[in-house]
């Protein structure tokens, strides 16, 4: 079993619609979460991070945590053609940081 | 915005030939990375270092080397390249001992071909 586990995708939903994108893991010492975005060809970039419990949200962006069930979730809200990427989730543990394999979502326009 | 700059952006070399990845960060981060990635595959962590003559072993075996001699400089060294070793290389950086540091940043990578 991997540590950070995300379903590879791809994801694909239309315009203007919520994408949902979830990961677990399987360390309960694990301490901050994060998700980062990656264009092909491109190098990952950090989307938001996330510490406590609950939601935590940024424009069009909502990052959902509960650590009881070892979930972490990422919602687009009016998902755009742009947002086409691959979706790290990365958690870290310690002085570890853990990346999942990532899931591709594609934005039909 | 990152201020990590990885030189070269493309390489095609010859097999056994001896290369050298260069990667430096204007941030003053004392965590650096060099991660592997083929094309639609994950990030797999090859080596990092805390800091000034620190260096680490990652999750993923890889033939490389790497040298830190000073805070804002983490080359990576393939001593005699193979046809294997034809991926992208991304050096990153990170705070250390922040409460918030964990942040990740990434150069642009570099693509190296072995032929």
């Amino acid at each position: 079993q991997k540590e950070v586990e995300q379903n590879s995708g791809p994801l694909s939903v239309p315009e203007g619609a919520i994408a949902s994108l979830n990961c677990t893991y399987s360390d309960r010492g694990s301490q901050s979460f994060f998700w980062y975005r990656q264009y092909s060809g491109k190098s990952p970039e950090l989307i938001m991070s996330i510490y406590s419990n609950g939601d935590k949200e940024d424009g069009r962006f909502t990052a959902q945590l509960n650590k009881a069930s070892q979930y972490v979730s990422l919602l687009i809200r009016d998902s755009q053609p742009s947002d086409s990427a691959t979706y790290l989730c990365a958690v870290v543990r310690g002085f570890k940081t853990i990346f999942g394999a990532g899931t591709r979502l594609f934005v039909k326009a | 915005e990152a201020d990590i700059y990885q030189t070269p952006r493309y390489l095609v070399i010859g097999t056994g030939k001896k290369i050298t990845l260069e990667c430096s960060q204007t941030m003053g981060h004392d965590k650096m990375y060099w991660y592997q990635q083929d094309p639609g595959m994950e990030l797999h962590l090859i080596h990092y270092s805390y800091g000034v003559n620190s260096t680490e072993k990652g999750d993923l075996s890889s033939e490389s080397t790497v040298s830190r001699i000073r805070t804002e400089h983490f080359p990576l060294t393939l001593e005699s390249a193979r046809p294997s070793h034809t991926s992208q290389y991304l050096c990153a950086s990170s705070e250390f001992g922040h409460p918030n540091g964990n942040t990740i940043y990434f150069g642009e990578g570099s693509w190296l071909t072995v032929v």
